[in-house]
């Protein structure tokens, strides 16, 4: 299955916001709102940030917000704060014979 | 709260088989379907198949059709994975996670080496 692709790194400084592109196909972001985003600790299973685009888990930081144009998801992190240093993937269904494409990951480095 | 407990880290020869078990518990089991995901040391995240428990029938990764069975046994709300001919690249952290990715298991080490 292709992956979908990110911008290997990304960096910021505390307070700042960032934005995490991910870019995939017409067969894949652009066709379904099926996008969802993850956060991940080094050791640690991925937790759910963002679905559906640009819904939020309960629990999830305002501060994490997801949106879509075209073939691109975005996810911005605003008020960056030290721990948000971590990997972020997205995810996008493709149907029904790839089903999922998971992002080729993004580490994000607070300054 | 749905949670999510898998078993325990395994070391398999090349061309053996290997299964992982997933647990659920905080919620009915028959209303998620169940996802698993592996991640390679150093790489990223891959969607490796999923399965609705009450449909019993599940849908693979093209790349891993052949070698892979998901099943999950309602009695024991527990989901299962397994990987058949392994091969070294095998090697990964093997997530299994609700289908809407809301929850995750703690994932399992399988390590494939002669």
């Amino acid at each position: 299955q292709s992956a979908l692709t990110q911008t290997a790194s990304v960096s910021g400084s505390p307070g700042q916001s960032i934005t995490i592109s991910c870019t995939g196909t017409w067969t894949d972001v652009g066709s379904y709102n099926l996008v969802s985003w993850f956060q991940q600790h080094p050791g640690r299973a991925p937790k759910l940030l963002i679905y559906e685009v640009n819904k939020r888990p309960s629990g999830i930081s305002s501060r994490f917000s997801g949106s879509k144009s075209g073939i691109t998801a975005s996810l911005t992190i605003s008020g960056l704060q030290a721990e948000d240093e971590a990997d972020y993937y997205c995810c996008s269904y493709a149907g029904s014979t790839i089903n999922y494409a998971f992002g080729t990951g993004t580490t994000v480095t607070v300054l | 709260q749905v949670h999510l407990v898998q078993s325990g880290a395994e070391v398999k020869n090349p061309e053996s088989s290997v299964k992982v078990s997933c647990k659920a518990s905080g919620g009915p089991f028959n209303s998620f379907s169940y996802t698993w995901v592996r991640q390679a040391p150093g790489e990223g995240l891959e969607w490796m198949g999923d399965i609705m428990p009450v449909l019993g029938t599940g849908h693979y990764a093209q790349e891993l059709q052949g070698r892979l069975t998901i099943s999950a046994d309602e009695s024991t709300s527990t989901a299962y994975m397994e990987l058949t001919s392994l091969k070294k690249d095998d090697t990964a952290i093997y997530f299994c996670a609700t289908g809407d990715f809301h929850h995750w298991g703690q994932g399992t080490l399988v390590t494939v080496s002669s």
